[in-house]
């Protein structure tokens, strides 16, 4: 089994409508993110947690929120999803000791 | 603040040739430095991690790394290159255990 895996692999919707995007991990960590990956950009953090309490913006957080509601999981909302937010989107976890971080598969989003 | 700049955003090459993809940094501390690939169609697994100690870091596949700290590099490479390396491969930098700042990446393209 994937050790962090995001819900739904792959979403359409349209301008306006909000949506969730959710991220589990089975790795005891206590450090997740999300990221998108536009083309040409690279990866671009959005939020970071590193434990429950714990909640950062990361270098791109307009338009999006975050909730960590367990150690293992962590969401990411769009409250009023635009075309830019077109993206594929990627959840990550570390633990406090090493700095690696893993990666889930990813959330394809296509607003339209 | 941290940056990261790879040079190439594509690198077409020959099966069995060799190859390097470049990676500088800058920072005004020590770093931590990675290396990641993603396939096609798939999340991003670590290909090899500079953290401390010998400079030459030898990763997954084949590949392998160098840390030049005069020239704040960390240029990846491999001797002989196969089809199944094509990938979009990224440079990231991290100041210790924290969040990861990643270059834009680079589409390594082997032709038979």
């Amino acid at each position: 089994d994937a050790d962090v895996t995001q819900t739904p692999r792959n979403r359409i919707t349209k301008t306006g409508k909000r949506i969730m995007l959710e991220c589990s991990q089975t790795k005891g960590h206590d450090r997740m993110y999300w990221y998108r990956q536009d083309p040409g950009l690279g990866l671009r953090l959005i939020y970071y947690s590193f434990d429950v309490k714990d909640i950062n913006k990361g270098e791109i957080s307009d338009g999006y929120s975050v909730s960590r509601q367990a150690q293992a999981k962590f969401s990411l909302s769009l409250e009023s999803a635009i075309p830019n937010q077109t993206a594929l989107y990627f959840c990550a976890t570390s633990d406090s000791v090493r700095a690696q971080q893993f990666f889930g598969p990813g959330t394809r989003l296509t607003v339209l | 603040a941290q940056s990261v700049t790879q040079l190439d955003s594509q690198v077409p090459v020959f099966e069995e040739a060799p190859v390097e993809l470049r990676c500088n940094y800058s920072s005004s501390v020590s770093v931590y430095l990675f290396w990641y690939v993603q396939y096609p169609n798939q999340g991003l697994q670590l290909l090899l991690k500079y953290l401390s100690g010998s400079t030459l870091v030898k990763g997954i596949n084949g590949f392998e790394a160098e840390f030049n700290k005069s020239q704040t590099s960390f240029h990846l490479r491999k001797p002989s290159v196969h089809i199944s390396d094509t990938a979009e491969y990224f440079c990231a930098v991290s100041e210790g255990t924290d969040k990861l700042i990643f270059g834009t990446g680079t589409r390594l393209q082997v032709f038979p």
